[in-house]
């Protein structure tokens, strides 16, 4: 059975930063593409970017390049983020979720999601 | 890239069919047929119901679903049950490695 767990959430100053972990289980990890998405309080799925299979190729959606870096361990089955220079607007629910063996697949399995909030 | 446009709302009576649209442009939904559609109950992990537009995982019911037409996709869900009603979010690969969600339609089972 896939399983994705996120861990690392939590309350966080304007400007700091945080690194979210996701562990993965249940499938052979470094054969796949792994994402980033989130959700901000009320508002609908945002794509935050994506990790090649060996590491070689990271995307990001416009709004976090430059402050976010996907990283990935597939040898502990982990995938990460890094946050820096957080704002009120990167307060959401990320979720680690299971891209393709190919780029332009989407996500089919998620985790359940940990809450990030900036909040001074 | 901008999100795809859906319908804010769906409603439907047990056992009808309803249909929810996500509208692209040419540059992702019309270009490509890496079109997905999820179910998300809050607080629970989205779950894929289908993918490559029209291709649906094993385990989701035949009563799901999916097209293209242009640069609309659809979401049929035929024979509603009341455990449907939930958020519906589509998704499209939009070039340049990228990935756009739609703003996600709140599904109602009267």
């Amino acid at each position: 059975e896939v399983q994705l767990v996120e861990s690392g959430g939590g309350l966080v100053q304007p400007g700091g930063s945080l690194r979210l972990s996701c562990a993965a289980s249940g499938f052979t990890f470094s054969s796949y593409w792994m994402n980033w998405v989130r959700q901000a309080p009320g508002k609908g799925l945002e794509w935050v970017g994506k990790i090649k299979q060996d590491g070689s190729e990271k995307y990001y959606v416009e709004s976090v390049k430059g402050r976010f870096t996907i990283s990935r361990d597939n040898a502990k089955n982990s995938l990460y983020v890094q946050m820096n220079s957080l704002s009120a607007e990167d307060t959401a629910v990320y979720y680690c979720a299971r891209g393709g063996v190919t780029r332009y697949k989407g996500p089919d399995y998620w985790g359940q999601g940990t809450l990030v909030t900036v909040s001074s | 890239q901008s999100a795809l446009t859906q319908p804010p709302s769906a409603s439907g009576s047990p056992g009808q069919s309803v249909t929810i649209s996500c509208t692209g442009t040419s540059s992702d939904v019309g270009a490509y047929t890496y079109v997905s559609w999820y179910q998300y109950h809050p607080g629970k992990a989205p779950k894929l119901m289908i993918y490559e537009v029209s291709e649906r995982p094993s385990g989701v019911p035949d009563r799901f679903s999916g097209s293209k037409s242009g640069n609309t996709a659809s979401l049929t869900v035929s024979g509603l049950q009341a455990e449907d009603e939930a958020d519906y979010y589509c998704s499209s690969y939009a070039g340049g490695n990228t990935l756009v969600f739609g703003g996600g339609t709140k599904l109602t089972v009267l």
